[in-house]
C-alpha cells in the first residue's frame, strides 16, 4: 500500500514533442505529490508538485495532471528539449512528514 | 542562499568498516531527511530529523543511524559496511514547520562504494 508505481521505465521523444510519465498510488493518506528531475551525478531537484485539491498544475512547459478517484497522477513535458533529458521521479508524501515514497524513475531522452 | 551541502562527495570503504556522512541543510531549514539511492531499489527513505529528534525511520537495519545537531546539521553513520551498502546517500532539507508545506530540497549526495 506504500508503493508508488511509475511508468514507463524509459522514454524517447523527439525534440518539440510531448513527454508523458505516469504514476499510480494506493495509500489514500498521501496528500502531496512532487516530481523530481535528476541529472547524472546530481541530486534530485524539485520540478513541480501538486496537492489532491486541484486536478492540474502548470509551471512553464511542465504540467501535473491529478486524478484523485483513480489515484493516478502524471507529468507532461510540452515542447520537450534535449536539455530535458534526465531521470524523472514521482513521489508521494503525507502532511507533517518528509518521508516520501518514490517511484522507480523514468529515464527520458529527447532527441535533437 | 547556499543549497544543501553534503560531505564527502565520494568515498571508498572496505567491508566491515564504518562510515559517517555529513549534511548541512539550507540556512533556516530545521528538518533533515536522508535517502539511499541505488539502481535496483531506487530512492528509499532512511530517516528524518527535526529539532534534533528523529521523527520517522525507514526500513533499514540498525547499522544505519543518524543524528541532528542543534544547528540543524546532520550526520548519518553506517556500521559494519556490506557490499550492498554501496549507494548514493542523499540528504534533503526543509523548513520543517507545520505550515511550511512538504517541499524537500536535496543535496548532491555522497557516493559510497564498499569493496
Amino acid at each position: 500500500q506504500q508503493q508508488v508505481k511509475q511508468s514507463p521505465q524509459s522514454l524517447i521523444v523527439q525534440k518539440g514533442g510531448i513527454s508523458i510519465i505516469n504514476c499510480a498510488y494506493e495509500n489514500t493518506a498521501f496528500d502531496y505529490f512532487p516530481w523530481y528531475q535528476q541529472f547524472p551525478g546530481k541530486g534530485p531537484a524539485l520540478l513541480i508538485a501538486i496537492r489532491p485539491d486541484v486536478s492540474e498544475k502548470k509551471e512553464g512547459r511542465f504540467t501535473i495532471s491529478f486524478n484523485k478517484s483513480a489515484k493516478q497522477f502524471s507529468l507532461h513535458i510540452m515542447d520537450s528539449q534535449p536539455g530535458d533529458s534526465a531521470t524523472y521521479f514521482c513521489a508521494a508524501g503525507t502532511s507533517g512528514t518528509y518521508k516520501y515514497i518514490f517511484g522507480t524513475g523514468t529515464r527520458l531522452k529527447v532527441l535533437a | 542562499k547556499a543549497g544543501v551541502t553534503q560531505t564527502p562527495r565520494y568515498l571508498i570503504k572496505t567491508r566491515g568498516q564504518q562510515v559517517t556522512l555529513s549534511c548541512s541543510p539550507i540556512s533556516g531549514h530545521r528538518s533533515v531527511s536522508w535517502y539511499q539511492q541505488t539502481p535496483g531499489q531506487g530512492l528509499q527513505f532512511l530517516f528524518e530529523y527535526f529539532s534534533e529528534t528523529q521523527r520517522n525511520k525507514g526500513n533499514f537495519p540498525g547499522r544505519f543511524s543518524g543524528r541532528q545537531f542543534s544547528n540543524s546539521r546532520s550526520e548519518m553513520n553506517v556500521s559494519t559496511l556490506e557490499l550492498g551498502d554501496s549507494a548514493l546517500y542523499l540528504c534533503a532539507s526543509s523548513l520543517g514547520t507545520l505550515h511550511s508545506g512538504n517541499t524537500i530540497y536535496f543535496g548532491e549526495g555522497s557516493w559510497l562504494t564498499v569493496v
